[in-house]
């Protein structure tokens, strides 16, 4: 177990509807990351957020957003899904310093139909 | 910018030989780099880093990895190899000088014969 849980583990809805994805990072790890991986695109960054402040962006699409709240958990906002963003949705999160590894939830499995 | 590479998609390893994940990076700066594995339907688990110091890392489940700065590389290695090593392997490169973002290479899947 990471210390790092993710809720709902598994999601299913349809195309043109908004989900939201929770993540709770380790106990006093201040940075959460976001990530998407699927079988053709493999393990894509999306955003990471720092003591609720986005610090870094990746790959991440406008229709979807973040945000980090003051006490550390956060939300991954899914918008006007489209089949194509059938996934699993990693979290993780690290502590403050910057050599230091990430940790891993067990994801969410998001299934667009 | 910064990359890392994973040349092989799949390595097969009889059980009690040596195995070896290849991986090579490019940063502009001093690199931080990692392994991850990844068994199915789970999240990523970390393996080990290399930050500075000792070229040799060791870390979880016997595994080890190579810091080679002339030829840019950082494969993992495990001398005897088991059938539940089989999985999904990451390296992943982060910049020292720059942001946060860690990127991760595309992943060797990793099959041990028994």
């Amino acid at each position: 177990d990471s210390g790092v849980t993710q809720t709902p583990k598994h999601l299913i809805t349809a195309t043109g509807q908004r989900v939201t994805l929770r993540c709770s990072p380790r106990s006093g790890d201040l940075s959460v990351y976001w990530y998407q991986q699927s079988l053709d695109q493999g393990l894509q960054f999306l955003i990471q957020y720092y003591n609720g402040e986005e610090r870094a962006k990746g790959n991440i699409l406008e229709r979807f957003s973040a945000q980090q709240f003051p006490d550390l958990h956060s939300e991954l906002n899914l918008s006007s899904l489209e089949l194509g963003d059938s996934a699993l949705y990693f979290c993780a999160s690290s502590a403050p310093l910057q050599g230091n590894e990430q940790f891993f939830g067990p994801g969410t499995r998001l299934t667009v139909l | 910018a910064q990359s890392v590479a994973q040349p092989e998609d799949q390595v097969n390893v009889a059980e009690g030989n040596p195995l070896t994940v290849k991986c090579t990076y490019s940063v502009s700066g001093n690199p931080y780099l990692f392994w991850y594995v990844q068994y199915p339907n789970r999240g990523l688990q970390f393996l080990l880093k290399y930050i500075t110091g000792d070229n040799l890392v060791k870390g979880s489940y016997g595994f080890e990895a190579e810091f080679n700065k002339s030829q840019t590389s950082f494969h993992l290695k495990k001398p005897s190899a088991l059938v539940s090593d089989s999985a999904l392997y990451f390296c992943a490169v982060r910049d020292m000088n720059r942001d946060d973002k860690i990127i991760f290479g595309k992943g060797t899947r990793l099959h041990i014969l028994p």
